[in-house]
């Protein structure tokens, strides 16, 4: 099935380092969510973006709906060992409900 | 927590059987949407139901189906089990599916594995 291009697929990072992942896409999206997934678990949404060159923050964590509406980034300040985790980029085109999602990128955080 | 509650939250069935998956949406939504999500894989669409009709599709065949009911639960039915139908299957619940802020929210899943 379609899918957007996320990037990078895996990151090791230390404790206290900043980290920086984007989606994007070949098709104009008119949503970008941002989630993150622990093993087991279903995705818990972290920040969601509805305007093209919308800035929003949640804690640590900022995320922007590129101006083209083509691609996201979301960036994490000062990571924690809890930031650990597979996080998912995922985009809505016109009025449906139907969400495309990212591959994932797998965080990994070194204490 | 999403409030979105699923189950069961692991089920074993054999190539051929029928299974039955349900899903319990958050207090005040109205629309519920399934995904399957293959393991590495990021989830795929696969309906959503809105006022107890189905109200888009992705790309899956009829052997998918599902219902909602009065209550905005949901139940998700696969008929002829087939083995690459393992995966986490995921619901998530909204208010509504009108304008851009149909924000989704996601159940801790059912994993089904087809042997």
């Amino acid at each position: 099935g379609q899918q957007l291009n996320q990037s990078p697929q895996s990151m090791f990072i230390q404790e206290g380092e900043d980290v920086s992942m984007n989606c994007t896409s070949s098709s104009i999206f008119n949503t970008w969510l941002w989630y993150k997934q622990d093993p087991g678990e279903g995705p818990v949404l972290l920040i969601a973006l509805y305007k093209a060159g919308e800035l929003t923050s949640n804690g640590r964590l900022t995320a922007q709906f590129g101006i083209t509406r083509k691609d996201s980034f979301l960036n994490i300040s000062a990571s924690i060992p809890s930031d650990v985790g597979i996080y998912f980029c995922a985009g809505r085109q016109g009025n449906t409900g139907k969400l495309i999602f990212g591959q994932g990128t797998t965080l990994q955080v070194k204490p | 927590e999403t409030g979105v509650t699923q189950s069961p939250t692991h089920l074993i069935k054999t190539r051929g059987q029928q299974v039955t998956l349900r899903c319990s949406s958050q207090s005040g939504h109205n629309t519920v949407s399934w995904y399957q999500q293959a393991l590495g894989q990021g989830p795929q669409f696969i309906f959503q139901y809105y006022r107890e009709e189905e109200n888009g599709r992705g790309n899956f065949p009829p052997r998918f189906s599902g219902l909602q009911f009065p209550n905005y639960s949901s139940e998700l039915n696969v008929n002829a089990l087939e083995l690459d139908d393992s995966a986490l299957y995921l619901c998530a619940s909204s208010l509504a599916i009108t304008g851009v802020r149909d924000t989704q929210y996601f159940g801790p899943g059912t994993r089904l594995t087809v042997l």
